[in-house]
């Protein structure tokens, strides 16, 4: 079974630029989840998906960002224009459905913004 | 949000030492995981544990939920046990990171 996948691993992008972060979850599995740890801080919750619908969005920063998962499957997330204080390690996770709510977390995607 | 503390921040240890890690949480969880972070920034999972205990290899885990704290114990410890664990737990959906322990083996 093939785990969480994120691309690109790594994006480099000057201030006020764009960048679309891709994350492709387990299959079947209904719950997707972003996170991000920033300049060596704690791992924050970002949001999470239920199939196509928005969950939770509280942890979404402010309007730069942008999350969206099509018809229940991957999920891009948008910065748009982009911060030097969004640069970071961004997480994607997803879990399944029914009351089972171990998370399985993909490789990161690094985001500098310089 | 549920507060998490892990202690010690970090670990010092001597190959084939063995070590416990803390984490304690503020409110009743419905998730409680353990990870470590390789050296390459994935998180690997190690446990999903809200109660009980759990091993696997030279690893286990207990979670007292009752008393809120959860207990990594590292036994024969390897330079590849290098890196960061944390600790994360739920009420149900969104994950609640402690700051981790960095853990350092030394051959």
């Amino acid at each position: 079974e093939a785990g969480v996948t994120q691309f690109p691993s790594h994006s480099v992008i000057e201030k006020g630029q764009t960048v679309t972060l891709r994350c492709d979850p387990i299959s079947g599995h209904d719950n997707l989840y972003w996170y991000r740890r920033v300049m060596g801080k704690e791992i924050k919750f970002l949001l999470h998906f239920v199939k196509e619908s928005k969950q939770d969005e509280s942890g979404m920063p402010n309007n730069r960002f942008l999350a969206e998962r099509t018809g229940g499957t991957y999920s891009t997330l948008k910065v748009q224009p982009a911060e030097l204080e969004d640069s970071g390690v961004y997480f994607c996770a997803s879990s399944q459905a029914g009351g089972i709510y171990e998370q399985y977390f993909g490789p990161g995607t690094r985001l500098t913004v310089t | 949000g549920i507060q998490v503390e892990q202690s010690p921040p970090d670990l010092i240890l001597q190959e084939g030492a063995n070590s416990t890690l803390r984490c304690n949480f503020s409110d009743s969880v419905n998730n409680l995981q353990w990870f470590h972070q390789n050296p390459w920034g994935q998180l690997i999972n190690l446990f999903y544990i809200p109660s009980g205990t759990k091993q696997n290899g030279r690893l286990s885990a207990t979670t007292v939920a009752t008393e809120r704290y959860s207990l990594l114990y590292i036994s024969s410890s390897q330079t590849t046990d290098s890196g960061v664990y944390f600790c994360a737990v739920s009420a149900p959906y969104k994950l609640s990171f402690g700051a981790g322990t960095t853990v350092t083996v030394r051959a």
